[in-house]
């Protein structure tokens, strides 16, 4: 099981507030990060799927960055917004599930609940 | 649409009783996925399925079943054998080649025990 963590564990931040969560994980068990975003009473939604040192993703005013060679992801969301509000879950993928047969096995932090107030 | 589905919504059972959650997808994936959500927890993965008729354990297999007979449904039991069933059960599904594809979640079941 890889050891995942993600800070911090919960976030309050007014409305226009920008602000960024991180996602650590083993470096030297790495094949690929998962970002998703998981509003109350809905299911999880995927936000991006990283795989290359230095990679930058951006949806709209949330983007990720990769770090493989230090084991770490930057979440940032621009100017917050209340619908912005859910809990965000990273899940790294490491590469001897693909080689055991582990398919597209994934391990979840506990996330980071983000609150966004007007 | 295209998307999973998860029934019930809320399950209440008995100690000592089976039960099984339905998870049904029409995206013509082939791997098929069961987690579990604890309070303070991540996702845990209890089975996974990448094609019809073969699964494996994830995690925190013990005390539950599953079955892949179709690839559209992946029936998760949750045995009389599970110590501490209450929780929020989660079904998803991905594609498997070419690539560490997302997976698509179901809304979800809550099991509780009485």
């Amino acid at each position: 099981i890889l050891n995942v963590e993600q800070s911090p564990q919960s976030l309050h931040v007014q409305e226009g507030d920008s602000t960024n969560f991180t996602c650590s994980f083993p470096s030297s068990n790495f094949y690929a990060l998962h970002w998703y975003r998981w509003e109350t009473a809905k299911s999880p939604e995927a936000l991006f799927v990283m795989t290359l040192n230095g990679d930058e993703k951006k949806k709209g005013r949330i983007s990720a960055t990769l770090n493989t060679k230090e084991g770490y992801s930057y979440l940032y969301i621009k100017g917050s917004q209340p619908e912005d509000s859910a809990t965000y879950l990273c899940a790294p993928k490491a590469p001897r599930d693909i080689l055991t047969g582990g398919g597209n096995k994934l391990t979840f932090g506990t996330g980071t609940q983000l609150k966004v107030e007007l | 649409d295209g998307g999973i589905t998860q029934s019930p919504k809320y399950l209440f059972r008995k100690e000592g009783q089976n039960v099984t959650l339905s998870c049904e997808q029409n995206l013509n994936h082939d791997a098929m996925y069961w987690y579990r959500q604890d309070p303070g927890q991540g996702l845990r993965l209890i089975y996974y399925s990448q094609i019809v008729n073969d699964f494996q354990k994830g995690d925190i297999a013990e005390g539950y079943s599953v079955s892949r007979e179709k690839k559209e449904s992946f029936p998760l039991t949750v045995t009389s054998a599970q110590k501490n069933p209450t929780a929020f059960y989660l079904c998803a599904s991905s594609a498997t080649s070419g690539g560490p594809w997302e997976q698509f979640f179901g809304p979800g079941t809550r099991l509780t025990v009485l």
